[in-house]
């Protein structure tokens, strides 16, 4: 799987956006983008993947790039509940594990 | 998504002991995964659980050290054998599922070992 390069922190004001890139230049075609968060002490949630569209569900949106070699992962209203850590990942659809990197830790400020 | 459950949530444990950590799904799930989180670092794999085969294992990873068990298809086990201080982390049991056809992961809430 390809690797990815994310922030390791960002800070977002509580209602404003909170936009998270991830570079992952060496993606291959058949690989998807995943993104998950790790909020404090729980287990990694699946947030939203996509391919080579823009995606948009009920907890954030995604934007690729026309090239994949990079995303944005897209918190509209950012709340205190969305700090945690946020991890992109980059797999083939079939694929099994997933391989995590270091993520972006977001912590969400009144 | 499946719905996982773990234990312990969390347990204390003398140097030299050994623990055995419980997944459970709701569903029957061909492939299971067993993670280590080591304090403030992220995720890595330790191995692949598949009913009726052998665990497969990640570099760094030895089967005396985390013997699996795979007994069916809703129920794994993950062993950590004569601990020490250095295996102090959060294991997390995941598992494969169809999400709009994504094969995304599902994680359990993790078993938080701390080792005297």
């Amino acid at each position: 799987d390809a690797k990815t390069t994310q922030p390791p922190s960002m800070d977002c004001a509580e209602g404003r956006a909170a936009n998270l890139p991830c570079n992952h230049s060496t993606i291959s075609g058949n690989e998807y983008v995943y993104w998950y968060r790790q909020i404090h002490s729980q287990g990694p949630q699946y947030i939203i993947h996509g391919l080579k569209n823009n995606e948009t569900n009920e907890m954030a949106s995604l934007i690729i790039t026309e090239d994949r070699k990079s995303s944005t992962l897209i918190l509209p209203h950012a709340t205190l509940r969305d700090t945690a850590v946020y991890y992109c990942i980059v797999r083939v659809v079939l694929g099994g594990d997933m391989r995590f990197g270091a993520g972006t830790r977001l912590t969400v400020k009144p | 998504s499946a719905v996982i459950s773990q234990k312990p949530s969390r347990d204390i444990c003398q140097r030299g002991t050994s623990l055995t950590i419980q997944c459970q799904v709701d569903s029957q799930v061909t492939m299971m995964f067993w993670y280590r989180q080591q304090p403030g670092q992220s995720l890595t794999l330790i191995a692949t659980a598949n009913q009726g085969s052998e665990a497969t294992y990640e570099s760094g990873f030895v089967i005396d050290k985390f013997p699996i068990s795979r007994p069916n298809l809703t129920f794994s086990t993950l062993t950590v054998s004569n601990m020490s201080p250095e295996d102090s982390s959060i294991y997390l049991c995941s598992v494969t599922g169809g999400r709009n056809g994504a094969n995304v992961l599902t994680f359990g809430a993790g078993s938080r070992l701390t080792v005297l």
